[in-house]
């Protein structure tokens, strides 16, 4: 158990909808990390929070977006959903801004749009 | 930008060694994990190289050779569990998350 908890496990939703993942970090890490992983691909980095504060942005479409809220949860949305947006989205979290140190993953988001 | 390169699938033999190569090219370096994944769970962290040589961590090894851009990950003793996906990662000088580059992995395979 890494200590940072995703919800929901499992989404089954259709196009064009919008869906909200949720990621709650470990105790005391500030920093959490968005990623998204499709069945051909890596780990995709979206955008990182740090103290409730953007700090860095990957390939994330402007169709998603995320935010910190201040007990650290942190939320990604994704709308107008695609086909092509079914993947597993994770959630990871660090103790600070950057820095040595490893990410500790959430369980997972599996998402899927029909 | 990095360019992470690591061999789409091995097999081996349960108690066998297997070592798992990958090449980065990046602009800046600041560290080298690896992660294990089994399929359809989380990544969890293996090890961490940041200065050439070996890094010994049980059965797991991990070694670093910045002038090439080359790591690898050895695995001894194969055992049935250790069946799973193998990420090499790279961070960049800045240490910041988009820094910090994914390879799209190395699916294991133990046979008895």
């Amino acid at each position: 158990d890494s200590g940072v908890t995703q919800t929901p496990k499992h989404l089954i939703t259709a196009t064009g909808q919008r869906v909200t993942l949720r990621c709650s970090p470990r105790s005391g890490d500030l920093s959490v990390y968005w990623y998204q992983q499709s069945l051909d691909q890596g780990l995709q980095f979206l955008i990182q929070y740090y103290n409730g504060e953007e700090r860095a942005k990957g390939n994330i479409l402007e169709r998603f977006s995320a935010q910190q809220f201040p007990d650290l949860h942190s939320e990604l949305n994704l709308s107008s959903l695609e086909l092509g947006d079914s993947a597993l989205y994770f959630c990871a979290s660090h103790t600070g801004e950057y820095g040595p140190g490893e990410l500790f993953f959430g369980e997972g988001s599996r998402l899927t749009v029909l | 930008g990095q360019n992470i390169d690591q061999p789409t699938e091995m097999t081996a033999t349960e108690g066998a060694i297997v070592q798992i190569n990958c090449t980065y090219q990046t602009s800046g370096f600041n560290g080298l994990f690896w992660y294990q994944q089994h399929a359809g769970e989380a990544p969890t962290f293996l090890s961490y190289n940041v200065l050439d040589g070996l890094e010994e961590k049980g059965r797991f090894s991990s070694f670093l050779s910045r002038s090439k851009g080359y790591s690898y990950l050895l695995l001894k003793e194969l055992q049935m569990k250790d069946s799973a996906s193998y990420l090499c990662a790279v961070r960049d000088r800045g240490g910041g998350a988009d820094g910090l580059t994914f390879g799209k992995g190395t699916h294991l395979i133990i046979q008895p």
